[in-house]
């Protein structure tokens, strides 16, 4: 069965950095594109970023919000993916999802909570 | 200001069919597919429709896509309470090498 599990978020201050992790079950992760996407409270969705899969090089897309200060990485031995957030900003406050792409996103996480206050 | 543009709400009642829409532009909708997802209040958004009108598996036939030019749109019919939710869009924008969300739909059923 298919499983996405995001660790690592909390609490920052401005200006520090956080690095979320997305653990994968019940596939490989390398086969597929995996995105980041978060909401911010009571607001829409917004994209963050995109790891493309092994045949496309694991190549790299962000948003323009986050370009710069998010990376995205991947970990092939613990089938996990990570992004990296650094700079952080008081709106960069979210619930961060990532998701399987196949089509759309087929498979999502539960989230994890990102709150930058000082 | 969401790059994919969607009407705030709709509404309508159950039984009946509601129509949402989707207007981009040649560099997203015009020349990319597009997906719409369903959300819950405080749940994880939930795919609904995959390349413009493709259903998953386990998603009624009530939900259908369609696109045109820079439009899609999402349809439902016999609206239940249930479909009470915020609905998205998303597509590839090819201009800005990433992908865009709609600022979603609230769809309420009177």
């Amino acid at each position: 069965e298919v499983h996405l599990v995001e660790s690592g978020g909390g609490l920052v201050q401005p200006g520090e950095s956080l690095r979320l992790s997305c653990a994968a079950s019940g596939f490989t992760l390398s086969d597929y594109y995996i995105d980041w996407v978060r909401q911010a409270p009571g607001k829409g969705l917004e994209w963050v970023g995109r790891s493309r899969n092994r045949a496309k090089s694991f190549t790299t897309d962000y948003a323009a919000s986050v370009k710069g200060r998010f990376t995205i990485s991947r970990d092939h031995s613990k089938n996990s993916l990570y992004l990296q957030m650094n700079s952080l900003k008081i709106e960069d406050t979210a619930m961060y999802y990532c998701a399987r792409r196949y089509g759309g996103y087929d498979y999502w996480g539960q989230g994890a909570l990102v709150t930058v206050s000082s | 200001q969401s790059v994919l543009t969607q009407p705030p709400s709709v509404s309508a009642a159950p039984g009946q069919k509601v129509t949402m829409s989707c207007s981009g532009s040649s560099s997203n909708i015009g020349n990319k597919d597009v997906c719409w997802y369903q959300q819950f209040p405080g749940t994880v958004p939930k795919l609904l429709i995959y390349d413009n009108n493709k259903r998953p598996s386990g998603i009624p036939d009530r939900f259908s896509g369609s696109k045109s030019g820079t439009s899609a749109t999402l349809d439902i019919t016999g609206l239940q309470t249930g479909d009470e939710a915020d609905y998205y869009c998303i597509a590839w924008d090819s201009s800005l090498s990433g992908a865009v969300f709609g600022g979603g739909t609230k769809l309420t059923v009177l």
